[in-house]
């Protein structure tokens, strides 16, 4: 079973809004909360990630809300960009065995 | 720094063949290395967790006997395809951590796997 859930499955978001991307997760012994972009034909790429002592993490124009009550967490891009369009995949671990589990992904598209 | 390389980047073999593709940690040394699979449109699933020295561990599911992983040094780990099949043809990434207290993986670039 998914053990992290991610939504929306896509979203079209016009230069310069901000696109928003939910996860939800079951396992509380989760401690370690990645985001990672990915390009067509490429590996993902670490974005920016958060540990749930922490409620929120701002990296530039991605921000990530963090809600350890609601076992919920969420993607912020600001400003968003035509470069920017890619899939994006919300993930989980723990220290014990650091696997990741992702999230089904949400594609990102940004129109000029 | 933290750079993985995969190679090849693409193969594409005949049925019952075997591939082997390499994983490599270039600047650090990975204690661990996992190995996921993608099909198109879709999210990474593991496949199995690979420790320096020791056996690889896999998620259920995953053939032990057809995806066989080997981590035979810091730097390097192989994942064979044994007798591939076309349902096998996907995208394999594989990412390294270096065993330190930090969470962070890097992953590699993916090969894509093309069985005819």
């Amino acid at each position: 079973q998914q053990q992290v859930k991610q939504s929306p499955q896509s979203l079209i978001v016009q230069k310069g809004g901000i696109s928003i991307i939910n996860c939800a997760y079951e396992n509380t012994a989760f401690d370690y909360f990645p985001w990672y972009q990915q390009f067509p034909g490429k590996g993902p790429a670490l974005l920016i990630a958060i540990r749930p002592d922490v409620s929120e993490k701002k990296e530039g124009r991605f921000t990530i809300s963090f809600n350890k009550s609601a076992k919920q967490f969420s993607l912020h891009i600001m400003d968003s960009q035509p470069g920017d369009s890619a899939t994006y995949f919300c993930a989980a671990s723990t220290q014990s065995d650091y696997k990741l589990s992702f999230g089904a992904g949400t594609t990102v598209t940004v129109r000029a | 720094g933290a750079v993985v390389s995969q190679h090849p980047s693409w193969v594409i073999c005949k049925s019952g063949t075997s591939v082997k593709i390499e994983c490599r940690s270039l600047d650090f040394q990975a204690t661990t290395m996992f190995w996921y699979r993608q099909f198109p449109k879709q999210s990474l699933m593991l496949m199995a967790t690979s420790n320096e020295g020791s056996k690889a561990t896999y998620e259920q599911g995953v053939e032990k006997d057809k995806f066989l992983i080997n981590h035979a040094s810091l730097t390097l780990s192989t994942l064979t395809v044994t007798s591939a099949h076309p349902e096998d043809s996907s995208f394999y990434i594989c990412s390294a951590r270096d065993g330190g207290p930090q969470e962070e993986q890097f992953f590699g670039p993916g090969t894509r796997l093309t069985v005819l």
